[in-house]
């Protein structure tokens, strides 16, 4: 049972455009939802992240959205560039601090 | 200040040996995470270990697979009697702090069993 959904393997923007990545989850027990981004052979780099008591996280080009009543979450970038050209996964904690991760999806920036 | 060392990076065994996973978390830090990612899938959870403990090991299959996190050196994952399945990648990644927010993962261990 998938806790933790990425239903877009993947998702294709041009340069400047805006990409929106999403995830959806099904256990209401969840309190951080967390993005990671990973490049071919390294491990997963923390992006960003957003409590559930809150619905909008901002870091410079990257935002994050959270729905509690949707049970749905989104990464935004604007603008994008090439070199966010990643696997993106949307990530929950849960008890005892595990995290949950979804499959991913893996985005292309097109110059 | 270096980041979450994993080595080998490429473990290569056949059925039935053992396979030892070390990971040495950054400075500072003493919670130790292993996750592990097959092939077309997110990373799953396998043990939690705080500097001689195993905090929560709910993700680890109940037999072949241990962890430990000693006082001096760096944590192992160690699984033996390796088979097929137990091909894929393992993560490991450490914490200053027992939140599990943010995460610090290595660059992993591809482990191929033939």
């Amino acid at each position: 049972d998938q806790q933790v959904k990425q239903n877009s393997p993947s998702l294709s923007v041009q340069e400047g455009r805006i990409s929106i990545l999403n995830c959806d989850y099904t256990n209401s027990m969840f309190d951080y939802f967390l993005w990671y981004k990973k490049y071919p052979a390294e491990g997963p780099t923390f992006l960003i992240s957003i409590s559930s008591i809150k619905d909008k996280n901002e870091d410079g080009r990257f935002t994050v959205f959270l729905n509690k009543s949707a049970k749905h979450l989104s990464l935004h970038i604007v603008p994008s560039q090439p070199g966010d050209s990643a696997v993106y996964f949307c990530a929950a904690r849960g008890s005892n601090y595990k995290l949950t991760f979804g499959k991913g999806t893996l985005l292309t920036v097109n110059p | 200040n270096a980041g979450v060392m994993q080595n080998p990076r490429h473990l290569v065994r056949r059925r039935g040996q053992e396979a030892r996973l070390r990971c040495s978390p950054m400075k500072g830090h003493s919670h130790v995470y292993w996750y592990r990612q097959l092939p077309e899938e997110g990373l799953k959870f396998m043990v939690y270990l705080q500097k001689e403990n195993i905090i929560d090991e709910s993700g680890m299959p109940k037999e072949r697979f241990s962890a430990e996190f000693p006082k001096e050196g760096p944590s192992i994952l160690r699984i033996q009697q390796v088979v097929r399945g137990d091909s894929a990648a393992y993560f490991c990644a450490s914490s200053p702090v027992a939140t599990g927010v943010e995460l610090f993962f290595g660059s992993g261990t591809q482990l191929s069993v033939l």
